[in-house]
């Protein structure tokens, strides 16, 4: 099976950075996404880790660490805009199935 | 990026009554699909498992006979929730992948469904 851990719930300020964790336990690994969740729509792909270290695009990067089942999403230069759910999401070997954390609502304040 | 779209948006309907909700992938032939639920304040919840032209795969717990699939062309993917209940109120979400491998999945709009 595949457990899935991040925080419930952040908060940040205008133009700071914020670091959301996530720690996976997987029966196999095939690769770990990031999706941006706004209330009531579709989530929007953000980044995809298959091998360790870090990916960076504009204001947000990600990293993962497959030794350590940990990955972080970072957003740097926060947004009023950027206020929303960011949910990790991994999936298994042999397995295109997304399994998906139960996700982080950030919440950004002027 | 890849385009899914899904319709209808929203939908309120009776006890009782059947509703579809249609997924298709707009510029892409979509081989698999998937449909999700999502309850208030949860993550997605992965249904099933969209193949085209075979029979869906659900996943445990899910119950094949009230969460209709049928992906009839490469295209399009139908989730019917038959004989619907208030339970089933909730925000359904189709994706799908382009192409094969571990690829990033795009996602349809939802589905907000009410049933009352």
């Amino acid at each position: 099976g595949q457990n899935i851990d991040q925080p419930t719930e952040m908060t940040a300020t205008e133009g700071a950075i914020v670091q959301i964790n996530c720690t996976y336990q997987t029966s196999g690994f095939n690769g770990l996404f990031w999706y941006q969740q706004h209330a009531g729509e579709a989530p929007t792909f953000l980044s995809y880790n298959v091998l360790d270290g870090l990916e960076e695009k504009g204001r947000f990067s990600s990293f993962l660490s497959r030794s350590k089942g940990y990955s972080y999403l970072l957003l740097k230069e926060l947004q009023m805009k950027d206020s929303a759910s960011y949910l990790c999401a991994v999936t298994g070997a042999g397995s295109y199935q997304l399994t998906f954390g139960k996700g982080t609502k950030l919440s950004v304040i002027p | 990026g890849a385009v899914v779209s899904q319709h209808p948006s929203r939908v309120i309907c009776k006890s009782g009554t059947s509703v579809k909700i249609e997924c298709r992938s707009l510029d892409f032939q979509a081989t698999t699909m998937f449909w999700y639920r999502q309850f208030p304040k949860k993550s997605l919840m992965l249904m099933a498992t969209s193949n085209e032209g075979s029979k869906a795969t659900y996943e445990q717990g899910v119950e094949k006979d009230k969460f209709l699939i049928n992906h009839a062309s490469l295209t399009l993917s139908t989730l019917t929730v038959t004989s619907a209940h208030p339970e089933d109120s909730s925000f359904y979400i189709c994706s799908a992948r382009v192409g094969r491998g571990n690829t990033e999945a795009f996602f349809g709009q939802g589905t907000r469904l009410t049933v009352v």
